[in-house]
């Protein structure tokens, strides 16, 4: 029962240029989207999030679009940087707020090289 | 910046034993969570916890399972008889209800 998938499961890119990161998910229920990462032997920090009633949320450089009709959002970081080497998660919820439980992607290791 | 702590940070046990794995939520939260993650899979949901009561819980959290908050501060997670397929990285995570959820660095826990 995937109903969040991240069909890439790992990314490589040149630091400095743009990172994409995909997400897709099935229920039609869910109407918040939030991106966490992971570093090893830690919890999942929270990156950005975005409310269905929105296309687009932008945080520094972070960036998150949500395209309802394909159910896809998608994280953009430019530029990437060494240190956002980790695993991003992307998760849902259906409650329109931070109560009800997320359901997480599989995650997709970025891995910024110099 | 305030966290969410868990203890131990690893914890080994043997199959059929109890566990209590523990968190301290940021302190002015209200909501509270607990997830799972098996080696290599992606981040389950186990149950939440609200005005001192479980709010949901997944299919996962069978009766071998509860949760409690002690006290103001403290919120628990324990499996009662450990299965191997226990063993798994549990994380404990907290919100007002208005921001994001906050979560704990996980305890590790590995069923022999």
């Amino acid at each position: 029962d995937q109903q969040v998938k991240q069909n890439s499961p790992s990314l490589s890119v040149q630091e400095g240029r743009i990172s994409i990161l995909n997400c897709d998910y099935t229920n039609s229920m869910f109407d918040y989207f939030l991106w966490y990462k992971k570093y090893p032997a830690e919890g999942p920090t929270f990156l950005i999030s975005i409310s269905s009633i929105k296309d687009k949320n932008e945080d520094g450089r972070f960036t998150v679009f949500l395209n309802k009709s394909a159910k896809h959002l998608s994280l953009h970081i430019v530029p990437s940087q060494p240190g956002d080497s980790a695993v991003y998660f992307c998760a849902a919820s259906a409650s329109g707020d931070n109560t009800d439980k997320l359901i997480f992607g599989t995650g997709t290791r970025l891995q910024v090289f110099p | 910046e305030p966290e969410v702590t868990q203890t131990p940070s690893h914890q080994v046990t043997q199959m059929g034993q109890e566990v209590i794995l523990r968190c301290v939520p940021i302190s002015n939260h209200l909501y509270f969570y607990w997830y799972r993650q098996i080696l290599g899979q992606k981040v389950e949901f186990l149950v939440s916890f609200y005005n001192n009561e479980i709010s949901e819980k997944s299919e996962i959290f069978d009766d071998q399972f509860s949760v409690e908050r002690p006290d103001g501060s403290n919120f628990t997670l324990k499996i009662r008889s450990t299965k191997l397929e226990d063993s798994a990285m549990y994380f404990c995570a907290s919100t007002t209800g208005f921001d994001e959820q906050y979560f704990g660095p996980g305890t590790r826990l590995t069923v022999t």
